[in-house]
């Protein structure tokens, strides 16, 4: 079944601004991760957060964990043409259980 | 020297018909997955093989059948083909079954006429 649940659907910005996004999660987890889909590719990595981290940061990246509430935001700063993807939360819950992912979030940046 | 590759990228093929997608990784990863992105962008894990074995196995129609030759390659044939496997299908990679950190081709889209 689904587990993480991205919110917005989809998001329109300027070029510049913040993008945030967020991820809600139905049950524990052991790690949740952030990956971006660029149009017509295959989803590359971005950032895996664990159960007992807070918050992380990458580049222009930050995103955070609340566990108590089963979310997670991902933050872009400073947004570029190029960060226009797809962005998909996904989270597992135990050693060998498959990724579960979201729909995602539609960002567009416009420059 | 791409680290997880598809073929073909397109595929178009009448309702009823046979075909195979094939994946391959050059970063010395253990496990390998298949996955089915339908036209709503849901991902959806099928098939999980570890070491040519398989460890992951959603509920997939009988016709799906992946095969695994060696660690390197997860191959996915698709018998009978129906117009509801129209969708975009994606081989991923990761180093082990416990890491969760994956490595994902560019994709197949296979649209059943």
């Amino acid at each position: 079944s689904q587990q993480g649940e991205e919110d917005p659907q989809a998001l329109s910005i300027q070029e510049g601004e913040n993008a945030t996004m967020n991820c809600s999660y139905k049950t524990s987890i052991n790690n949740l991760q952030w990956y971006r889909q660029n149009s017509g590719r295959g989803l590359v990595h971005l950032i895996l957060i664990r159960s007992n981290e807070r918050e992380k940061h990458s580049g222009r990246l930050r995103v955070t964990l609340d566990t108590s509430k089963k979310s997670s935001s991902l933050l872009i700063t400073a947004s570029r043409a190029a960060d226009t993807a797809s962005y998909f939360c996904a989270t597992d819950n135990s050693g060998n259980t498959p990724l579960v992912f979201g729909k995602g979030t539609r960002l567009s940046v416009i420059a | 020297d791409t680290a997880v590759s598809q073929t073909p990228k397109y595929l178009v093929t009448q309702m009823g018909n046979d075909k195979s997608i094939k994946c391959e990784q050059n970063l010395g990863h253990d496990t390998m997955y298949w996955y089915k992105q339908d036209s709503k962008k849901f991902l959806k894990i099928m098939f999980s093989y570890n070491n040519k074995e398989l460890i992951i196995n959603e509920t997939v129609p009988n016709r799906f059948s992946p095969k695994s030759p060696d660690k390197a390659h997860l191959n996915l044939h698709i018998n009978s083909l129906e117009l509801g496997d129209s969708a975009v299908y994606f081989c991923a990679s990761s180093q082990d079954r416990r890491s969760k950190t994956q490595y994902f081709g560019p994709g197949t889209r296979l649209l059943v006429l």
